[in-house]
């Protein structure tokens, strides 16, 4: 079967870097994304890597290595609005978005 | 307005009840989604709608019936729903269907969905 492994919740402190990883087994890869949820809220596009290596955009950047089935997401400067669950979608061989159930990150001050 | 809009934002319903579920995107794109949401669970394709036609039934029950009109607009009969329906869910939208490339989807805030 397909599976997306994902913590299902970490904390980290304000001002700090936290690392949120994601590995997977799935049939054929088509590039994978990251999505931030707030609570009650709709769960927005943060990320997409198709190619290995680290993508970087601001605060956030996100790592692929394919061979190894694995991601994270790399948060810097971490700040209370960061608090929010992190979903990682992997896309298959025929295209299907096959997601995690999502990392909760608590930030504290 | 602009974005995804679903409503309503919480629903109750009882076990022989009918209600439905809207959802409106003013984004131009092509595709919509539906998708359901348990907690601690992963998001879990319903249907998907390209250009109006379905084009995906994620082996769903009939008890939930989709209704695409029109490209920006998505609905979701709900009828003789079942306490293990409770759920969020959430519509999305796409420029296309074909999810190759970065084909970001755009997601609504949800219904919170309560059967009794």
């Amino acid at each position: 079967g397909q599976n997306i492994d994902q913590p299902t919740e970490m904390t980290a402190t304000e001002g700090a870097i936290v690392q949120i990883n994601c590995t997977y087994q799935t049939s054929g890869f088509n590039g994978l994304f990251w999505y931030q949820q707030h609570a009650g809220e709709a769960p927005t596009f943060l990320s997409y890597n198709v190619l290995d290596g680290l993508e970087e955009k601001g605060r956030f950047s996100s790592f692929l290595s394919r061979s190894k089935g694995y991601s994270y997401l790399l948060l810097k400067e971490l700040q209370m609005k960061d608090s929010a669950s992190y979903l990682c979608a992997v896309r298959d061989s025929n295209y299907q978005l096959i997601w995690g159930a999502g990392t909760k990150l608590i930030i504290k001050p | 307005e602009t974005g995804v809009t679903q409503t309503p934002r919480h629903l109750v319903m009882g076990m022989t009840n009918k209600k439905s579920l809207k959802c409106e995107q003013h984004l131009g794109h092509n595709a919509m989604y539906w998708y359901k949401q348990s907690a601690k669970k992963p998001l879990e394709l319903m249907f998907v709608y390209n250009f109006k036609e379905q084009t995906e039934n994620n082996s769903v029950p009939s008890r939930f019936s989709p209704e695409c009109p029109n490209s920006s607009h998505l609905f979701l009969h709900l009828h003789t729903l079942q306490p293990e329906d409770s759920a969020l869910y959430l519509c999305a939208s796409s420029p296309r269907g074909d999810m190759s490339g970065a084909n970001v989807l755009t997601f609504g805030a949800g219904s919170r969905l309560t059967v009794l």
